[in-house]
């Protein structure tokens, strides 16, 4: 069974710019999550998309953006890329109420 | 304000050398514990969801507990293969459901 698939895997972009990452969660998971890795902060939750729409978010600037497609596939956008955007994305999707699984993530480098 | 700690941040361990993990918690309408492992490189990995003060789960030598404050993560008899770092989670509803991450305790098991 495929697990959640996310590309790129690194990603390199310069300040001011705005990048999109992709999300393909298992097949019959309808609930697909963002996340921040950072070292000095760990995980930060992004925002959560359960049938095409954003049941929760959490506390990011709205430069962050995502959506959520029919077949379940999952966007996540950043805009206007700070320094401080650089950062582990990872996105999980679950089948709702227990335990996600994670994709390997997007690593992105702003310079 | 919902905060999860985890402690200790850093621990090695001999082979065979058993071991608590704490994540203790300080939420508002507890929706639901998580624990994962996280390898280098690699998104997180379900371990174990706990829903109610009491309940304990337990996979090879991992076991989970659950109290109304704290989690333990108990490692019996590790292997160098457990190495990773473990995260503590919960899922809160403040308004909808938040999902708040702990920092990890990064693991090392010398053989």
């Amino acid at each position: 069974k495929a697990g959640v698939t996310q590309t790129p895997r690194y990603l390199i972009k310069t300040r001011g710019q705005q990048v999109t990452l992709s999300c393909s969660p298992i097949s019959g998971h309808r609930s697909v999550s963002w996340y921040q890795q950072t070292p000095g902060q760990g995980l930060q939750f992004l925002f959560e998309y359960f049938s095409e729409t954003q049941r929760n978010k959490g506390n990011f600037p709205g430069r962050f953006s995502g959506r959520q497609f029919s077949n379940s596939r999952s966007e996540m956008n950043v805009s206007t890329l700070e320094l401080g955007d650089s950062a582990l994305y990872l996105c999980a999707s679950s089948l709702g109420g227990d335990g996600y699984t994670f994709g390997s993530g997007t690593r992105l480098t702003v310079v | 304000e919902d905060q999860v700690t985890q402690s200790p941040e850093a621990l090695r361990l001999q082979e065979g050398e058993s071991s608590s993990l704490n994540c203790s918690y300080t939420v508002s309408g507890l929706r639901g514990l998580f624990w994962y492992r996280q390898d280098p490189g690699k998104g997180p990995e379900f371990l174990f969801t706990l829903y109610s003060a009491g309940e304990e789960k337990e996979k090879e030598r991992l076991k989970a507990t659950l109290t109304k404050k704290e989690s333990f993560l108990h490692i019996t008899a590790p292997k160098p293969e457990d190495s990773a770092t473990y995260l503590c989670a919960v899922r809160v509803t403040s308004g909808t459901y938040k999902y708040i991450f702990g920092t990890g305790t990064r693991l090392k098991v010398l053989a």
